[in-house]
């Protein structure tokens, strides 16, 4: 069972308005990831990190930025929420295969932006 | 980069059926081809993975072959039951500094 939690499930918010979506993950993984999923299903890249200190930018251009200063925790923040930032954010954390990531996702955040 | 093509993007069964999803991709380095399936309400999980040296996998009533030449692979449900609705993601990955590459998603639904 993968322990990887996202806080909160549901925000509701008005138009301008700071907010920090919060992920936690017990397990010790180095990366870490946020995406955003469009009704449409698809998962969008928007910001990843490698490990403590480090941040990069995903697929998509996102106006949220993140920190990663503690290894369990990769928060995101949206300075000034829009209507256009309605959508599912999803974090992950990965755990190296070898040859590749097997990634633990949270139960993800709805955000709904009036 | 990496790109991953996923179809079809809608697919209804009737319960006992069998379904197949299939993935494309275009990097040949890509090594960990991994299966999620997100039910409603919840982020995906993974449910299968094969790596580039392996041609079948199989668990249970799933199962996942690759075929490298052709670079694809395939997901394959056999007996579905109404719990298989779900939407899921196959995903291509390489390892070291990386990120896995998903497909758009196939929405699964399952009829009783």
């Amino acid at each position: 069972e993968a322990d990887i939690y996202q806080t909160p499930r549901y925000l509701v918010i008005g138009t301008g308005k700071k907010i920090t979506l919060e992920c936690s993950q017990t397990m010790g993984h180095d990366k870490m990831y946020w995406y955003q999923q469009d009704p449409g299903m698809e998962l969008h890249l928007i910001h990843y990190s490698y490990g403590v200190n480090s941040t990069e930018k995903g697929d998509l251009s996102s106006e949220s930025t993140v920190s990663r200063i503690r290894t369990e925790h990769f928060p995101l923040t949206l300075e000034s929420a829009r209507p256009s930032h309605t959508s599912q954010y999803l974090c992950a954390s990965s755990s190296p295969q070898g040859a590749g990531e097997k990634l633990f996702f949270g139960s993800g955040t709805q955000l709904s932006v009036l | 980069g990496e790109n991953v093509e996923q179809h079809p993007s809608t697919l209804s069964v009737q319960e006992g059926d069998s379904a197949v999803i299939k993935c494309t991709y275009s990097d040949s380095a890509s090594n960990y081809f991994p299966w999620y399936k997100q039910e409603l309400g919840k982020g995906p999980q993974l449910i299968i993975d094969i790596r580039s040296n392996v041609g079948e996998k199989k668990d249970q009533r799933i199962a996942v072959t690759l075929n490298k030449t052709a670079k694809h692979f395939s997901l394959h449900i056999t007996e579905t039951q109404p719990e298989d609705s779900a939407v899921y993601f196959c995903a291509a990955s390489k390892g070291g500094s990386y990120i896995p590459t998903f497909g758009r998603g196939t929405s699964l639904i399952v009829h009783p």
